[in-house]
């Protein structure tokens, strides 16, 4: 079956650090892959998503490359700020067609702390 | 639009009681669902809905019922509360069961005692 496979956090930096936290995943066929975050209190929100292989997806300054050759889709921060304090969970969609192939199956998220 | 709305937002309840989980969306969407959030689980997949009046199992429905009578409403019933049933609930939407993004609700944050 499907599954993601996110680096163990908590993760703590100062402010303007670069940012890596690793995410690889195991899957039939070419899914999506997404990167969701969590702000304190709030649900999840879309924060990049790459469709196929070699796509970049970026958003906010964050970027993540999907590696269908090492099956990884790491997401990077050159300069972290405060704000970027959140939970981050790495997340895939079958390609599949049939309906239980289009659920979204998560990582276990990783915890970012930024420190001023 | 509001988006994905979840009442309540802080619930508590002892063994054995039963409730409902109230989620609506106003985005016309046809693609439904619960998630469960548990400490180094990440979110694992309860029921989710295709559109008004289909409902699937997910990864882990034992426990929980849904109905979806409407496209807007998608309630999510706990029939005999259990400690194990701790957690962060979330409602999802989007608009197709192909489409890439999805929209979560706040979250229900539910202690069973």
């Amino acid at each position: 079956g499907n599954s993601v496979t996110q680096m163990e956090g908590p993760v703590t930096l100062s402010e303007e650090a670069f940012l890596t936290i690793n995410c690889t995943y195991t899957a039939t066929g070419y899914p999506s892959l997404f990167w969701y975050v969590q702000y304190p209190g709030e649900g999840l929100q879309l924060l990049l998503k790459a469709t196929k292989a070699d796509d970049k997806g970026s958003n906010k300054g964050f970027e993540a490359t999907y590696r269908k050759e090492t099956t990884s889709f790491h997401l990077e921060k050159g300069s972290v700020q405060v704000s970027d304090s959140a939970v981050y969970f790495c997340a895939l969609k079958s390609s599949r067609g049939e309906t239980s192939g289009s659920r979204l199956t998560f990582g276990e998220g990783t915890q970012l702390t930024v420190n001023p | 639009n509001a988006g994905v709305t979840q009442t309540p937002k802080f619930q508590v309840l002892k063994t054995g009681q039963s409730m409902t989980l109230q989620c609506a969306q106003d985005m016309n969407h046809e693609y439904m669902s619960w998630y469960r959030q548990d400490p180094g689980m990440g979110l694992r997949l309860i029921h989710y809905s295709v559109g008004a009046g289909i409902t699937d199992q997910g990864e882990v429905p034992n426990g929980y019922n849904v109905s979806r009578s409407t496209t807007e409403d998608f309630p999510l019933r706990l029939l005999s509360a259990a400690p194990s049933q701790t957690s962060v609930y979330f409602c999802a939407s989007r608009n197709t069961v192909t489409t890439d993004t999805q929209y979560f609700g706040p979250g229900t944050r539910l202690t069973v005692l």
